[in-house]
């Protein structure tokens, strides 16, 4: 079946714009996870949906990131005034109650 | 999750078997070894993970030593495309969570 695809693959932005980003999940899939990866580095967890709890905000690095999911399938991600160092690959991945994250193929950000 | 250490980079000739090793010398005992690659410009793949008990699929194989204390991912004929950075992760299965990427292994397949 399909994977877990993410849109726009690639977005370029100017600072202080909001930008959204998308993550449509496996089907079936009740977990849902944003990371986020700088250039070189590894990945940072920003914020994950399971079922209908209240999602697990911890990783979000400030409040101009938020993110919803739904009907409990797509996720939006969204970053209001966007810095540069906001620059970076958002990968979203989905899994199962329990079990391993199926990860997309990331949106790549760019803040000029 | 318990921390893992692996080294940073490691070169295996094609063909031969890439023994890729993790130290995760504090995992409790509910926590599993997972093991993720991530070859450049794509999302991490999940490879393979294991308990205690040596596992085996398509991709790869893990032996867990029976203190659990390390790990070795095997991958028995290593191609060009098996270039990319791997993971080993421990964390705890019941309930989803988030996973933590450390620097992972650098691993390249030379011709």
């Amino acid at each position: 079946g399909a994977g877990v695809s993410q849109s726009p693959s690639n977005k370029v932005t100017e600072k202080g714009k909001d930008v959204e980003l998308r993550c449509d999940p496996i089907s079936g899939h009740t977990a849902l996870y944003w990371y986020r990866q700088s250039l070189g580095q590894g990945l940072e967890f920003l914020i994950y949906f399971q079922g209908n709890s209240a999602p697990d905000k911890s990783g979000l690095p400030s409040d101009r990131f938020s993110a919803e999911r739904t009907g409990g399938s797509v996720s939006t991600l969204t970053i209001q005034r966007t810095q540069q160092e906001d620059s970076a690959v958002y990968l979203c991945a989905s899994s199962l109650e329990i079990g391993e994250q199926f990860f997309g193929p990331g949106t790549r950000l760019t803040v000029l | 999750d318990a921390k893992t250490t692996q080294p940073p980079s490691m070169d295996c000739a094609e063909g031969r078997a890439a023994n890729l090793p993790c130290n995760h010398s504090t995992i409790s005992g509910n926590e599993y070894v997972y093991w993720y690659r991530q070859i450049h410009s794509q999302g991490p793949q999940y490879i393979i993970h294991g308990l205690k008990n040596n596992e085996t699929n398509e991709m790869a194989s893990l032996i867990i030593t029976e203190d659990r204390k390390s790990s070795t991912l095997i991958l028995p004929h290593a191609t060009l495309r098996d270039t990319a950075v791997y993971y080993c992760i421990v964390r705890v299965q019941t309930g989803a969570n988030n996973l933590f990427f450390g620097t992972g292994t650098r691993l390249t397949v030379i011709p």
